[in-house]
């Protein structure tokens, strides 16, 4: 079974505090996505990465930054938190080049709460 | 700017009837849809999917539809059950790109 698991179900910040949302994937996959899901918005792509070192911005990207250093692992960090950061964040991995280009496996989620 | 739109947030379904998600899109560049189902407090789930060189693509009681030339899909559901109750997301992505888009999402409720 493909693993994608998050480093905290459930966090709270304070405004201006960096955090870091770590997500690890057990299954070799090329790629990693991280998204946002907000009532009535849906999902929304902060950043992907579909290589070690290499990133892509996605529709939503200010205010973050991501680091992939390993082929498994893949942190979004909020350098400065801010209260429109309140969100469901997800992460999701997936193979390049497939068949079934598109199919990503999702993480639990981190809820996160900037006050 | 939405390129997939499903333009129902909430649809409520009697136990054994059909439910209907539909899903339009935008970008005619796009050429693979896949629809995700979400729990509360978990991640989405991949249900199923469909390549724009088919109309229709079936698994078990769930079936989607796609017509091109109006840039619409429609997940079937049959017959509904009230495990089948949850938030259920559009996808779409072109060929040659990794990314996918995801619709705003449609609350499926199946009421016993």
């Amino acid at each position: 079974d493909v693993k994608v698991t998050q480093s905290s179900r459930y966090l709270v910040k304070r405004t201006g505090e960096k955090v870091f949302l770590e997500c690890v994937q057990d299954m070799d996959h090329e790629n990693m996505f991280w998204y946002r899901q907000d009532p009535g918005l849906g999902l929304r792509l902060i950043y992907f990465s579909y290589d070690v070192k290499m990133k892509e911005k996605g529709d939503i990207p200010e205010g973050y930054s991501v680091s992939r250093e390993k082929k498994e692992r893949f942190s979004l960090i909020l350098e400065s938190a801010s209260t429109n950061q309140t969100s469901m964040y997800l992460c999701a991995s997936s193979f390049a080049n497939s068949a079934n280009l598109g199919t990503q496996y999702f993480g639990p989620g981190t809820r996160l709460t900037v006050l | 700017d939405q390129q997939v739109k499903q333009n129902s947030p909430s649809l409520s379904v009697q136990e054994g009837r059909i439910s209907i998600l539909n899903c339009d899109y935008t970008n005619s560049m796009f050429d693979y849809f896949l629809w995700y189902k979400k729990y509360p407090a978990e991640g989405p789930t991949f249900l199923i999917s469909i390549s724009s060189i088919k109309d229709k693509n079936e698994d078990g009681r769930f079936t989607v539809f796609l017509n091109k030339s109006a840039k619409h899909l429609s997940l079937h559901i049959v017959p509904s059950q009230p495990g089948d109750s949850a938030v259920y997301f559009c996808a779409a992505s072109e060929e040659g790109y990794q990314k996918v888009t995801f619709g705003t999402g449609t609350k499926l409720q199946v009421i016993p």
